[in-house]
Parts: C-alpha cells; sequence; structure tokens
C-alpha cells in the first residue's frame, strides 16, 4: 500500500501564528484529503486537493503531486484550531498518515 | 444535504460480550468505510464495501468482527466476543464511488471495552 508521513507530530503554537503542514506520501495519487480530528473524534474535511492550491478562510492547502508532498497552512491560529490533522490518500483505500497533533494556546 | 449518521455515539461493554454499531451513508454514495481508530494512531481500514459487495476485508478480525450492507445503503458492524483491545472509535465513512473520490465520516462511536 501506499505509505503516507506526516510531520512534525506535533506542534504547539501560540494564538495568531501561523503554520505549516507537510504530508509525504510513496506513490503516485490521484486525490488527497486533508482531515481535522476535533476533540470529539470527528474527522472534519478540509480540503480534498489532487494538485495545486486552494484555500478556505485562514487555512489553505498545496499539493505537488509530482514531488509527492501536500502542505496544510494555518494562519492565525486560534484555539479552536486544536486537534489533530491528518492527510489521506485514496487508492483501493483510503491511506492515512500519522497525523500531526496541534495545540493552540491562548 | 444529510452527512454520515452513526449511532450509537458511546458504547462500554465488558470483555466477552458483543456490540454492534450502525452506519446511514450519504445518500447515492456507493462505497462505505469502516474505520478503526486507536487512541493516538490514524484509523485502520477494517472492511470496505462497494455497493453491497466487499472491496476488501484483509485487516478485519474475521474470528470475531463482522459487517454487512445488505441493501448497499446502510451497515452495521458487530464485534463478538469483545476484548480489551477493541476499545476504540469506530469510524463510517462513506464516497461517491471506489477509487479516488473525497470521503464524508460520521461522528463515530467511542467503544470502551471494560
Amino acid at each position: 500500500g501506499i505509505q503516507v508521513e506526516q510531520s512534525p507530530p506535533d506542534l504547539i503554537l501560540q494564538e495568531g501564528a501561523n503554520s505549516t503542514l507537510r504530508c509525504n506520501f510513496s506513490d503516485s495519487v490521484n486525490n488527497l484529503q486533508w482531515f481535522h480530528q476535533n476533540p470529539w473524534g470527528q474527522l472534519i474535511n478540509l480540503f480534498y486537493i489532487p494538485s495545486g492550491t486552494k484555500q478556505n478562510g485562514r487555512l489553505s492547502a498545496t499539493t505537488v503531486a509530482t514531488e509527492r508532498y501536500s502542505l496544510l497552512y494555518i494562519s492565525s491560529s486560534q484555539t479552536t484550531d486544536s486537534g489533530v490533522y491528518f492527510c489521506a490518500v485514496p487508492g483501493n483505500q483510503f491511506y492515512f498518515g500519522t497525523g500531526t497533533s496541534l495545540t493552540v494556546i491562548p | 444535504e444529510a452527512g454520515v449518521a452513526q449511532s450509537p455515539r458511546y458504547k462500554i461493554i465488558e470483555k466477552r460480550q458483543s456490540v454492534a454499531f450502525w452506519c446511514n451513508p450519504i445518500s447515492g454514495h456507493a462505497t462505505l468505510y469502516w474505520y478503526q481508530q486507536i487512541l493516538g494512531q490514524g484509523p485502520k481500514l477494517l472492511i470496505q464495501f462497494q455497493n453491497n459487495g466487499v472491496v476488501d476485508d484483509s485487516q478485519l478480525p474475521k474470528d470475531r468482527f463482522s459487517a454487512e450492507r445488505l441493501k448497499g445503503v446502510d451497515s452495521t458492524l458487530k464485534i463478538q466476543p469483545a476484548k480489551l483491545e477493541d476499545s476504540a472509535v469506530y469510524l463510517c465513512a462513506s464516497s461517491f464511488k471506489w477509487g479516488g473520490t473525497e470521503a464524508f465520516f460520521g461522528q463515530g462511536t467511542r467503544l470502551t471495552v471494560v
């Protein structure tokens, strides 16, 4: 199966700071998803992005499929951004990364 | 548009008991997934359906876990008998079709086996 690695594994930010989360994958993919897992465990869809850049408010994502990586940018972080961020690539199944645990401190 | 519905939200059972989870996917979604997520880890696929057929159940512990999607719509996942290591969040997801379309997840069922 496809290997998906995320970095950093843990991140602590002061409220208002910016951050970049990275997702590397081992094989060519048609698409990639970013999720935010909230404290109650639900996976919330952030982006569905096969290539290029998408933006949604303070969040944006860029996927460079030819180089097998994707980046999630969080600007002006808020405490509600805390949680675990996963990337996943769809193939025969959805292959999940190991996640980045983000804590935003007031 | 309604999202993926799961029930129950929480369940506490004793080891060796049985438990069942229910999932109703987004209308029109042919592919349905069940994932197990142990605390601190990423979700792990248990089983994947395309309509009412199984696409992949290679990671399903078939001696104790079973799943069905009889009419190609909603699905149930059963554990019998439960073990302590089954304590996890069980996530159901659906997508329009198999092989690369966007997946949407339900709120999950948090199972605690004591």
